[in-house]
């Protein structure tokens, strides 16, 4: 079965600092991992996604996640923080070939402090 | 906006009570899937549709829970008998499948309040 751990529920950052997320994932099969941003009284959307591709995937908004097998992780970073990347962050896997229904982890709230 | 909406956007209702809740895909996506997000936790799967075939539900889905894509378009998500636990919100996704990797895109989900 596939599952995910996110490492961090919150995380705090000051505007213009690096972020880090941090996401564990196990999973029977190669895995489909994403990474989605919920923002309050929006819907979820997706800012990556990695596919047995190149194991560096860049996003939207400057975000990028690195997969690393070795070390069954996919976090996600962003060289510089905004104030409008505050939001709840959800590291996800799927399964084969991305056929089957997503699974989330708890998510982890990023705060940007001015 | 993904182009993924769901109807209404807020629901409150007394226990007891049945409520249903829609959802309309992407125009030429085959699947579609149902969410429950909790406060403070991850969205968790109840049921996905290919076309109008169901082919999956959660064990999360109770025997008061029913879903239908009678077209293969639109989806809707009956409540029966509502409880207080059933109070959250509820995302719907849909994709494509059959061109390569299968993104789901979300809407913007229907908070149910149970009274």
């Amino acid at each position: 079965a596939q599952s995910v751990t996110q490492l961090d529920s919150h995380v705090s950052v000051s505007e213009g600092t690096p972020v880090l997320l941090r996401c564990n994932y196990s999973s029977s099969y190669s895995p489909s991992l994403f990474w989605y941003v919920q923002h309050p009284n929006k819907g979820l959307q997706l800012l990556l996604k990695y596919t047995s591709a190149a194991t560096l995937v860049k996003g939207i908004n400057g975000f990028e996640a690195e997969f690393k097998k070795s070390e069954t992780s996919f976090h996600l970073t962003k060289p510089s923080a905004h104030m409008s990347d505050a939001a709840e962050y959800f590291c996800v896997v799927s399964g084969r070939s991305g056929n089957t229904p997503l699974v989330f982890g708890k998510g982890t709230r990023l705060s940007v402090i001015a | 906006d993904t182009g993924v909406s769901q109807d209404p956007r807020h629901k409150i209702t007394k226990r007891g009570q049945n409520v249903t809740f829609r959802c309309d895909p992407i125009s030429e996506h085959n699947r579609l899937y149902w969410y429950r997000q909790t406060l403070g936790q991850g969205p968790e799967f109840l049921t996905y549709f290919q076309n109008e075939a169901q082919l999956e539900k959660s064990r999360l889905l109770s025997d008061r829970f029913s879903a239908e894509r009678p077209k293969g378009s639109f989806s809707t998500l009956e409540i029966q008998r509502t409880e207080q636990g059933d109070s959250a919100m509820y995302l719907c996704a849909s994709s494509l499948v059959g061109r390569g990797q299968e993104t789901q895109y979300f809407g913007p989900g229907t908070r149910l309040l149970v009274l």
